[in-house]
This record gives structure tokens, sequence and C-alpha cells, in this order.
């Protein structure tokens, strides 16, 4: 079986500040892919990065970027420097070969101006 | 990259009736997938459309309630069958780029129930 957890449901930031989404995850695959999705209010999902499991260079794309570590099962993703334009629901989510993703529940953004 | 058309975007229903969900994409795909996405809830995935099979439904999904048809490489449709007040969600479609690539999502149905 997969699963994945993100345990923090929301979180509050004013604008600049930096914030980190945390995501935790379960497979006994050896090969496994990692995503990060997001959700603004408007509903549509927006695909933010993929990674593989033996890959686990971090990532950085803009102010965004992800930390990967194997030892503690985390793909952790990090906004620096938030903006309002952030605010939405962040998914993580896992993939083992089924083509199908396996979804978080989500962290909910808040970013004050 | 895969663009995909679903329809309707929304609809308000009334108990004990059905809808269908179509979802057509620009090109041809192996396999097709369901989520159903609750208010304020994560997606969870529905059933795997297979053209020339059978859908494959996961755990605590039913054909009878979801039936779902694949004609071919590049559509699909889900039916929300004899709907009652707890199926209002947001009903999404979505591809694969390739084998365990991205995931591309329709833009969603909002189904509410009444």
């Amino acid at each position: 079986a997969q699963k994945v957890t993100q345990a923090q449901t929301e979180i509050s930031v004013v604008e600049k500040e930096d914030v980190t989404l945390d995501c935790v995850y379960e497979t006994r695959d050896t090969t496994y892919y990692l995503f990060w999705y997001k959700q603004p209010p408007s509903g549509e999902l927006v695909f933010l990065i993929r990674r593989n499991s033996f890959d686990e260079q971090n990532e950085i794309s803009g102010r965004y970027s992800w930390n990967f570590q194997k030892s503690t099962s985390s793909f952790n993703f990090t906004i620096t420097a938030s903006q309002v334009v952030d605010s939405a629901v962040y998914f993580c989510a896992l993939n083992t070969g089924r083509r199908a993703l396996t979804f978080g529940s989500g962290t909910r953004l808040q970013v004050q101006p | 990259s895969a663009v995909i058309s679903q329809k309707p975007s929304r609809d308000i229903c009334q108990r004990g009736t059905s809808l269908t969900i179509q979802c057509q994409v620009d090109s041809q795909v192996t396999m097709m997938f369901w989520y159903r996405q609750q208010p304020g809830q994560s997606l969870t995935l529905i059933a795997t459309a297979n053209q020339g099979s059978e859908a494959t439904y996961e755990s605590g999904f039913v054909i009878d309630k979801f039936p779902i048809s694949r004609p071919n490489l590049t559509f699909s449709t889900l039916t929300v069958s004899n709907m009652s007040p707890e199926d209002s969600s947001i009903y999404l479609c979505s591809v694969a780029g390739g084998l365990n690539e991205k995931l591309f999502f329709g833009s969603g149905t909002q189904l509410s129930v009444l």
C-alpha cells in the first residue's frame, strides 16, 4: 500500500515570509515518483514538480525549492519570499508505476498582504 | 502535453437522477483516470478507464454507481448514477503524459445534488 501524509492542514503567513510545506510518503516500492501540485482558488490543478526515487538532488525553481530525503521518506516544498498569488492548496502525490497518483490531503496556504 | 476538455463544468441535479460527464483529450492516451474531490478534501481515485476493457475501480467505488465508458483512445465518460447529496463533489478526468509521468487534469465538473 502507498500513502502520502501532509500533516499541515492550513498555514498562514505574511507576504515575504518563507514557508515550508511538509510531505511524508510510504511505499514498499524501490522505484517511485513524487509530485507536487498547486490548486489555486480557481480550482485547476497545476503541476509543479516530479522527482524520481533515484534522484535525491534538491531542486530550485525561482522562489520554489524541494528537499527530497529518502532516509526520512520526505519530500518537502519551500516557498521563499511568499506572495499573495501563492495562496492555494498544495498537494503532494506519489506514483509507484500504476500511472494513477495517490494524493496527500493537501495543505492550504494563505499568504496575507 | 495533453489538453483535456471536460464537460459540463458544473451542474445542479436532483436526488435520484444521473449525470454523465464527458472527457475529451487532444491526443491518444492509453489510460484515463477519474478522480473525485469532495468539498475541502483531497483527490480520490475512482477508477482507471482502459480502452477495450472494463474500467478498474478502486475500493469503495462500484460500477453500478459510477459506470465508465471508454470507446476510443481520446474519450471517456463517467456517469454518477442515482445521485444523492453525498455525491456533491468535483469530478476530475486526468491522463498520464507517459509512464510515471505527471498527470494532466481537466478543469473538473462541479456537481451539486439537491
